[in-house]
């Protein structure tokens, strides 16, 4: 069975822009959430989508957006880009939301903002 | 909101040394806990898992934690280190809220070395 799959594995990018980032589930699996992961924060959830529903959402600002699509791919979007956006987006997928589940993570997304 | 600490941010040990590392939780509620783990060049993942039940859970290569709920203490322990069990390693709670959860909140990590 084929892994979570994010896409693209690294970008560069510069303030003020906005990124796009992809997710692909495990096949069978409903829900997606998206962490953020940087030196000093560690990791931080950001949201979790399940059945194209935003189910929980962490404490990040309104510029980070994403939602899932009716084959469960999800996608984030951060719009007018920091400096402190720069970090590891992780993705995580699992069958459900009932918190018990394993959730599987992805290889990440590399994002630096210059 | 719950927090996650892991006491330790650093461990180097030698093989066949017994290992702990600590994790405590702040949350009044009902909880899930996990510890993942990610491995040189690889993704995270789980470890093990406590939702109910026995407080002693077990997990894959050897591993094990206990659940202290007086504590609020979640505990990851091993008898005897491999060098191959160098990574880093994540305490992770979820708080349950209705009949789901919400998303994990995760320590700051635990990067241990095991020397051969």
């Amino acid at each position: 069975k084929a892994g979570v799959t994010q896409t693209p594995r690294y970008l560069i990018k510069t303030r003020g822009q906005q990124v796009t980032l992809s997710c692909s589930p495990i096949s069978g699996h409903r829900s997606v959430s998206w962490y953020q992961q940087t030196p000093g924060q560690g990791l931080q959830f950001l949201f979790e989508y399940f059945s194209e529903t935003q189910r929980n959402k962490g404490n990040f600002p309104g510029r980070f957006s994403g939602r899932q699509f009716s084959n469960s791919r999800s996608e984030m979007n951060v719009s007018t880009l920091e400096l402190g956006d720069s970090a590891l987006y992780l993705c995580a997928s699992s069958r459900g939301t009932s918190g018990r589940e394993t959730q599987y993570f992805g290889p990440g997304t590399r994002l630096l903002v210059l | 909101a719950q927090s996650v600490s892991q006491h330790n941010h650093h461990v180097i040990l030698s093989e066949a040394a017994s290992l702990e590392l600590g994790c405590n939780y702040s949350y009044g509620g009902t909880v899930n806990l996990f510890w993942y783990v990610q491995y040189p060049g690889q993704h995270l993942q789980l470890l093990l898992k406590y939702f109910s039940g026995d407080p002693l859970v077990k997990g894959i290569k050897g591993f094990e934690a206990e659940f202290i709920k007086s504590k609020f203490s979640f505990n990851l322990r091993k008898p005897s280190v491999q060098w191959s069990d160098t990574a880093e390693y994540f305490c992770a709670v979820n708080a349950r809220s209705g009949g789901g959860a919400d998303g994990l909140t995760f320590g700051k990590g635990t990067h241990l070395i095991i020397q051969p």
